[in-house]
């Protein structure tokens, strides 16, 4: 089956800085690659999404890339702000999704 | 109330008891998911049911039991558990079961305690 490994586990950055998180996946047939956001105590909450058919997709700080070669896609936040501060988690889905194991970003003022 | 819904919020039981967790989804989707949460596995799916038939079964233990009613209700029911199953259980649903589409939108969850 998939298997999503997520790297770094925890990231700290100093505010306006960007971030960068990582994953690859094993299973070349996953076309769907979502991002999702968990405050602390709350839901998680997709933030971003990309298919398979498309190398890079961007919304305001936020940008994902895949590359399907490498089997890699990462997530891009620039100009970082406290509130960016949060749990991160990759998936990769063909019919169910397989979540890596989370990114801690704490972003410092 | 809009969206993906669980009840209770908190729930502390003994190894002995036997309760339900409940899901309630309002966004028309055709597939729900289970989800348990803890700091050695942050996202671990349980069980996937895509028009109210069972899809997934995780290998997860029988003392968790899912039930499906209807494509807007999601119940987990437990019996017999163990301290090592106290977690956040999350309910989650989507349009589509897999690939494109697949889109979750999850509940806030339901911390559990078992003592």
């Amino acid at each position: 089956g998939e298997n999503v490994e997520q790297h770094p586990s925890t990231l700290s950055v100093q505010e306006g800085d960007s971030a960068v998180i990582k994953c690859t996946y094993s299973d070349s047939a996953s076309n769907y690659f979502p991002w999702y956001k968990q405050e602390l105590g709350k839901r998680p909450q997709l933030i971003i999404d990309i298919r398979s058919n498309v190398g890079e997709k961007k919304d305001q700080r936020i940008a994902v890339t895949l590359n399907k070669t490498a089997k890699h896609f990462s997530l891009h936040i620039t100009e970082t702000q406290p509130e960016d501060s949060a749990v991160y988690f990759c998936a990769a889905s063909i019919e169910k999704l397989v979540f890596g194991k989370g990114t801690k970003l704490t972003v410092n003022p | 109330e809009t969206g993906v819904t669980q009840t209770p919020r908190h729930l502390v039981m003994g190894m002995t008891n036997k309760k339900s967790l409940k899901c309630e989804q309002h966004l028309g989707h055709n597939a729900m998911y289970w989800y348990k949460q803890s700091a050695k596995k942050p996202l671990e799916l349980m069980f996937v049911y895509s028009l109210e038939e069972r899809v997934e079964n995780n290998s997860v233990p029988s003392r968790f039991s899912p039930e499906c009613p209807n494509s807007s209700h999601l119940f987990l029911h437990l019996h017999t558990l163990q301290p090592e199953d106290s977690a956040l259980y999350l309910c989650a649903s989507s349009r589509l079961a897999g690939g494109f589409g697949n889109e979750q939108f999850f509940g806030p969850g339901t911390r559990l305690t078992v003592l």
